[in-house]
């Protein structure tokens, strides 16, 4: 049972381009959540998905930021023209019914750098 | 406010010593908690949930009272591999799940 997978582990961007971070969560889980963490710094909330659906993005900048949770495949977190201020760690983790007692599981972390 | 606060830290404590960590929430809705360690450049993991009766998990002692909305964690005998950042994390009914800032922990030999 493969826990929450995200790729790529590692993503080089120049200032001005796309980068897209994919999330697939544990098998069974529909809600997801990302986390960005700047060098030094805690986790920042981003934004809650559950299947097709934004529950909260709160967290998310205003511009230049998108998140999807499609019916089928991973959950995508977008980035575009990005600056070097988005550099930083973007984890994702999942979770199972929300109406339970259940914690969160999380990614290794997509590790991005703005040239 | 922030809606979870902990012990700025750091802490630095010899091996075999015993820490405590506190939390604080805001939110007296919140329904569930835990703490989650952070190695360096790691993702979070989960210790352990934390229980109104509280719980116990071999080195570790999780304890909560929602009347003072007060979270703690203890580590005893400590070792150099509990080196890490601890996180505070409340689930609200609902909603999404609150991280506090973290407490880093150092243990020297």
């Amino acid at each position: 049972n493969a826990g929450v997978m995200q790729n790529p582990r590692h993503l080089v961007r120049r200032r001005g381009q796309e980068a897209r971070l994919r999330c697939s969560p544990m098998k069974g889980h529909s809600h997801v959540y990302w986390y960005r963490q700047l060098p030094e710094e805690g986790l920042k909330f981003m934004v809650y998905l559950q299947k097709e659906n934004i529950i909260d993005e709160s967290g998310m900048p205003k511009e230049r930021f998108s998140a999807e949770f499609p019916k089928e495949g991973p959950s995508i977190l977008r980035i575009q023209q990005v600056v070097r201020g988005d550099s930083a760690a973007y984890f994702c983790a999942s979770s199972g019914d929300r109406a339970s007692y259940n914690e969160q599981f999380f990614g290794p972390g997509t590790r991005l750098t703005v040239l | 406010r922030k809606e979870v606060e902990q012990d700025p830290g750091p802490f630095n404590v010899p091996e075999g010593a015993t820490v405590a960590f506190n939390c604080t929430y805001s939110n007296s809705a919140s329904q569930s908690f835990f703490w989650y360690r952070q190695d360096c450049r790691k993702e979070p993991k989960l210790l352990m949930s934390v229980y109104s009766s509280g719980n116990e998990d071999g080195r570790f002692t999780a304890q909560l009272n929602r009347a003072s909305q007060y979270i703690s964690l203890l580590i005893r005998d400590s070792k150099l591999s509990d080196s890490a950042t601890y996180l505070c994390v409340v689930k609200n009914y609902g909603q999404n799940f609150v991280f506090g800032p973290g407490t880093r922990l150092s243990v020297l030999p």
